[in-house]
């Protein structure tokens, strides 16, 4: 059973950066695919990229590629989300989910608690 | 970028209805690459179906998924109150991004 652990909330100011961990544990997380999500308040989900942390190379969504870094650790089994430049329109809950990649499927099996970020001034 | 539309926005039944929930996709997907998911609030969503009719482990038989193309069904019988939330589906039939509907919000009636 994959378990997955993000970091806290987080007040941030425009214009600022903020990064969010999730550890893993349960799975295979070198071979696992972690993506990122975000769900502002009373609207739907978005994803927002991937990452396998044996090749290290993300994948992003062309609507935040050039302002989100995803990363991962393999040593602490965690992966980062990085969002940048960041506006009012960036505060939502944040979650991180393990990918099932089978047989080329892309869903979402086992998901973080989530992390609430906010953006004021 | 494929586009899913979600019918009703809303949902109103009663304990023991059974519902259905319609996504449609603006375009064929590949080998039926649709899955649903069940979020509560304030938690996580859970992913309920995958494959467009294959339930995940552990998820009761009430809920089925049907529908092949562009045209998907999430059925749930016999309404019991934690199936009450919203349910979203989402493609991975093409290229990224991987886009999820707007959501039904299921409520008690």
């Amino acid at each position: 059973q994959v378990q997955l652990v993000q970091s806290g909330a987080e007040v941030k100011k425009p214009g600022s950066s903020v990064k969010v961990s999730c550890q893993a544990s349960g799975g295979n997380f070198r071979s696992d695919t972690i993506s990122w999500l975000r769900q502002a308040p009373g609207q739907g989900l978005e994803w927002m990229g991937g990452i396998v942390p044996f090749f290290g190379t993300p994948d992003y969504a062309p609507k935040f590629h050039g302002r989100v870094t995803i990363t991962a650790d393999e040593s602490t089994s965690t992966a980062y989300m990085q969002l940048s430049s960041l506006r009012f329109e960036d505060t939502a809950v944040y979650f991180c989910a393990r990918v099932w990649t089978d047989y080329g499927d892309y869903y979402f099996d086992f998901w973080g608690q989530g992390t609430v970020v906010t953006v004021s001034s | 970028e494929i586009v899913l539309k979600q019918s009703p926005g809303t949902l109103s039944l009663s304990l023991g209805d059974t519902a259905a929930l319609s996504c449609r996709a603006s375009q064929s997907l590949n080998s039926d690459s649709l899955a649903w998911y069940q979020q509560r609030p304030g938690q996580a969503p859970r992913l309920l179906i995958f494959g467009a009719s294959s339930r995940v482990a552990g998820i009761s038989d009430r809920f089925s998924g049907s529908g092949s193309g562009a045209d998907f069904t999430l059925t749930i019988s016999s309404l019991q109150p934690e199936d009450f939330g919203v349910y979203y589906c989402q493609q991975y039939g093409g290229s990224p991004p991987y886009t999820f509907g707007p959501g039904t919000k299921l409520e008690i009636k």
